[in-house]
């Protein structure tokens, strides 16, 4: 079946630092990747989107690149901000189920 | 918002007492899901539905159990609630799997129900 392995967390950096959470799957068919965001206290909301290989989803300063030659669909941003403390998920969309990866807890210290 | 809502956001309940969840939406969307979040697992699907009446089990789905008798409405079932049902639970919904580029195929989320079982 479908699976998501992601980072473990914690991660910690400071501000104006690079970041990357990696994230690899196992899938059947042609599923779409996602990476949602979970805020203290929050429900999950989606950070960005990509739907076939070579697509790069962006959202406020995140971006992540399907790859297919290494099923892979790493975060990265290249400077984070305090406000970007959160935790972050990883996820594959089938045609039904979408599954989910662990989550990264990413915390920024200014 | 999306216009998606749970009920109720936090319950605390005894062992073997039995509990459900609501899950109800405004957007006429066809998918429905139950996912549980627990520290170390990330979201786990317990149950979902394609439509009225049509639902099917995910990975975690023993102990639990799902209606959907409304497009706008998903019910969570626990007949007889355990401790290790102790969660976070969330409902979310979403258009239609097929449509990729339009953005139809995104899971939105509720806010989430913390279940305590003691």
């Amino acid at each position: 079946g479908n699976s998501v392995t992601q980072m473990e967390g914690p991660v910690t950096l400071s501000e104006e630092a690079f970041l990357t959470i990696n994230c690899t799957y196992t899938a059947t068919g042609y599923p779409s990747l996602f990476w949602y965001v979970q805020y203290p206290g929050e429900g999950l909301q989606l950070l960005l989107k990509a739907t076939k290989a070579d697509d790069k989803g962006s959202n406020k300063g995140f971006e992540a690149t399907y790859r297919k030659e290494t099923t892979s669909f790493h975060l990265e941003k290249g400077s984070v901000q305090v406000s970007d403390s959160a935790v972050y998920f990883c996820a594959l969309g089938g045609y039904q189920k979408v599954t989910f990866g662990t989550g990264t807890k990413l915390q920024v210290i200014p | 918002d999306a216009g998606i809502t749970q009920s109720p956001r936090h319950k605390v309940t005894e062992t073997g007492t039995p509990v459900t969840l609501r899950c109800h939406q405004t957007e006429n969307h066809r998918y429905m899901y139950w996912y549980r979040q627990d520290p170390g697992h990330g979201l786990r699907l317990i149950h979902y539905s394609y439509g009225v009446k049509d639902t099917d089990k995910g990975e975690v789905s023993d102990g639990y159990s799902v209606s959907r008798s409304k497009t706008e409405d998903f019910l969570l079932t626990l007949e007889s609630a355990t401790s290790s049902q102790t969660s976070v639970y969330f409902c979310a919904i979403r258009a239609e799997p097929g449509q990729l580029l339009s953005g139809a195929n995104v899971l939105t989320f509720g806010a989430g129900s913390r279940l305590t079982v003691l």
